[in-house]
Formats: C-alpha cells, structure tokens, sequence
C-alpha cells in the first residue's frame, strides 16, 4: 500500500529550537501539500508543491519557517526559531493533480510537534 | 471571510438518525469539491467526492449547489463507526493555474447508541 510517510511522529523542543520535519510523497505523485492542524485553526493549508516546484507558501510565517523539495521523492518544513505558538500537527499530503483540477490527496500520519 | 466554512458543531445524534452538514466556499472560480473523514488523532482520509449533479456511497449522499455556493454531505441510517470529524475540501484556481486544495475547519459529529 502506498503511502505518505512523515517523519518525526512526535517531537518535544524548547523555545528556540529548530526543528525539521520531513515528508516523502507517494512515488509518482506530482503536488506535495503542507498543512497544519490546530483546535483553534483547523487544517492551514502552508505551502505547496507541483513537480518540486514551490507554488505558494503565502500560508507560511516567512520570517521563521521554510519549505523545500530537494528531490522528488522529500519535502522538508522548517521552523527556526521554533516558538511555543508553533505547537500543532503537521500534515504532509501528495496527490496527482492533472490539468490544474484537484484530484484525491493522500496525507501521512502527521508530525506532532510540542514547543516549550 | 474564510474561503471555506463549516459549523463545527458537534451535532450529536442517536444511531439510526439521519444528518446533514453543509459547507459554504466564498470563491466562485472552485473547481473540484469534496469531503474528507478525519478520525481523533489521525490523519483526514478521502470519503467521496462531490460531483455536480449530486452522487452516493451507500449511506452517503453529496451534493453540490453552485448558485449558492454550498455543498451537502447526508449521512442516513448512522452508525457509531460514523463518529468522526467531516471536512469540507474545495479546489480552487492557484498561482500559475495551479489549483490549490483548501480544508474547512470541519464538523465533529458524534453518534450516540
């Protein structure tokens, strides 16, 4: 069964800390999504990519956190400094989006992220 | 305005009822809709799309009013396993023609015995 795969699952830093979370898509899926997910909020939609390209990132605190896709098969969000504001799950999702119409994605299990 | 509303609820309601949830999106230019589950602490999962002229899964009826910019999702006969979070999902036109994928805030349902 394909399936996205983040990592870490869980993770506890203090204040300051940077913190690296790393998705791999599904193989042959051409958008990565980054969302967070917090009771306040709901799903944020952060970033996203089309064939590792970043399309938009206005969802993101430019100041501190960062998306990449060094390679097909790796996203990474970053956060530094880390900020206890930061505390929510992150999710990873992939999909294949064909002629910009928005097909099924598939998320990971999401990355649990508390800041003290 | 959000682009994507739900009422959070929760709607609480005994097996066997049925309900129904509704989902406003403020851009006109939406392309593809759907609706996701999503389990206490799990990841959202697909439970079907939303296809203009309305569609069904067994239990499940979605349907989609574009004049008013709204989508249903009713869930007859409901069962305890139907206790989840329901998100809305709405596609619409992104930088460079490529779509961005938006999540309401979703609506807790419970189901009572």
């Amino acid at each position: 069964d394909a399936r996205v795969t983040q990592t870490p699952r869980h993770k506890v830093t203090e204040m300051g800390q940077e913190v690296t979370m790393r998705c791999q898509p599904i193989l042959g899926h051409n958008t990565v999504f980054w969302y967070r997910q917090t009771m306040m909020q709901g799903l944020e939609l952060l970033a996203y990519f089309r064939n590792r390209a970043p399309l938009d990132d206005s969802g993101m605190p430019k100041d501190r956190f960062s998306a990449e896709m060094p390679d097909a098969t790796l996203a990474t969000l970053k956060i530094q400094p880390s900020e206890p504001r930061d505390s929510a799950v992150y999710f990873c999702a992939s999909g294949l989006v064909l002629n910009d119409k928005g097909n099924t994605i598939y998320f990971g299990e999401g990355s649990w992220l508390t800041v003290v | 305005r959000k682009e994507v509303e739900q009422d959070p609820g929760p709607f609480n309601v005994p097996e066997g009822a049925t309900v129904a949830f509704n989902c406003t999106y403020s851009n006109s230019a939406s392309q593809s809709f759907f609706w996701y589950r999503q389990d206490c602490r799990k990841e959202p999962k697909l439970l079907m799309s939303v296809y203009s002229s309305g569609n069904e899964d067994g239990r499940f009826t979605a349907q989609l009013n574009r004049a008013s910019q709204y989508i249903s999702l009713l869930i007859r006969d409901s069962k305890l396993s139907d206790s989840a979070t329901y998100l809305c999902v709405v596609t619409l036109p992104g930088y460079s023609s490529a779509s961005k994928i938006i999540f309401g805030s979703g609506t807790r349902l419970s189901i009572r015995p």
